[in-house]
C-alpha cells in the first residue's frame, strides 16, 4: 500500500499571499488530520477530516482552513500568510474504524517558509 | 498547558543496551497513547501504541508501559541500534478522538 503523500514537499511564499497545501491519505482510510511543526510550539494539532466533515479544530486562527474530498484526499489552506507561519505542516490519516483506536500515519510534510 | 510532558530533551545510549524514553501526561481523558519515531524534515513514523486498558504492549525491539495511576508511559528499546538515533515523541488521545496531543520529543543517540 502507498503511503500517505503531500503535494508539494516545499514552498517559498511572501508574507500577506496565501497557500493550498494538498495531502492523498492511504487507500482506504477515512480520516485526515493536520498537524502544524515549529522548533518553538512543537507538533500542534490543526484540524480532522472524516467524509468531507470537519470533526475536530484546534486552536489556530480562521486564516487556516481545509477540505476533505469525496476521495478522503484533503487540502488545507492558508490565507493572509504571517512569517510566524513558516512550519513543516504534516498531514496524517487513520482508517478510523468505528469503536476501535486508530493509528495516525504520517506523510513527509510540506515545508512552507514565508519570507 | 502542556497535557504531554517528555522531561528529557535528549538521551544517549551504547549499541546494544536498553534505552528508556519517557512521557507523562496530565489529562485524565487520555486513553490512547502512541510512540512516533522522526528524522528531521520528515514525517513522524508509528512505532508503537498501548490503550488504557492494558499496561503493556510488545513489538519486536520495542515495548511500551502505562502506568495510569501515575499517568505514565515509557518507551523500552532491546537491544538499541545506531538506526534508532532519532527524536522520539509520545502522543495521546481520548477514545475515538483523532486530535493527538505531542510532546516536545526525546532525541535519542545511539553510540556504536
Amino acid at each position: 500500500k502507498a503511503g500517505v503523500t503531500q503535494t508539494p514537499r516545499y514552498l517559498i511564499k511572501t508574507r500577506g499571499q496565501q497557500v493550498t497545501l494538498s495531502c492523498s491519505p492511504i487507500s482506504g482510510h477515512r480520516s485526515v488530520s493536520w498537524y502544524q511543526q515549529t522548533p518553538g510550539q512543537g507538533l500542534q494539532f490543526l484540524f480532522e477530516y472524516f467524509s468531507e466533515t470537519q470533526r475536530n479544530k484546534g486552536n489556530f486562527p480562521g486564516r487556516f482552513s481545509g477540505r476533505q474530498f469525496s476521495n478522503s484526499r484533503s487540502e488545507m489552506n492558508v490565507s493572509t500568510l504571517e512569517l510566524g507561519d513558516s512550519a513543516l505542516y504534516l498531514c496524517a490519516s487513520s482508517a478510523n474504524g468505528v469503536g476501535s483506536y486508530n493509528e495516525q500515519f504520517f506523510g513527509p510534510g510540506t515545508r512552507l517558509t514565508v519570507l | 498547558d502542556q497535557q504531554v510532558k517528555q522531561n528529557s530533551p535528549s538521551l544517549s545510549v551504547q549499541e546494544g543496551r536498553i534505552s528508556i524514553l519517557n512521557c507523562d501526561y496530565t489529562n485524565s481523558m487520555f486513553d490512547y497513547f502512541l510512540w512516533y519515531k522522526k528524522y528531521p524534515a520528515e514525517g513522524p513514523t508509528f512505532l508503537i501504541s498501548i490503550s488504557s486498558i492494558k499496561d503493556k504492549n510488545e513489538d519486536g525491539r520495542f515495548t511500551v508501559f502505562l502506568n495510569k495511576s501515575a499517568k505514565h508511559l515509557s518507551l523500552h528499546i532491546v537491544p538499541s541500534q545506531p538506526g534508532d538515533s532519532a527524536v522520539y515523541f509520545c502522543a495521546a488521545s481520548p477514545f475515538g478522538n483523532e486530535k493527538l496531543t505531542f510532546g516536545t520529543g526525546t532525541r535519542l543517540t545511539i553510540i556504536p
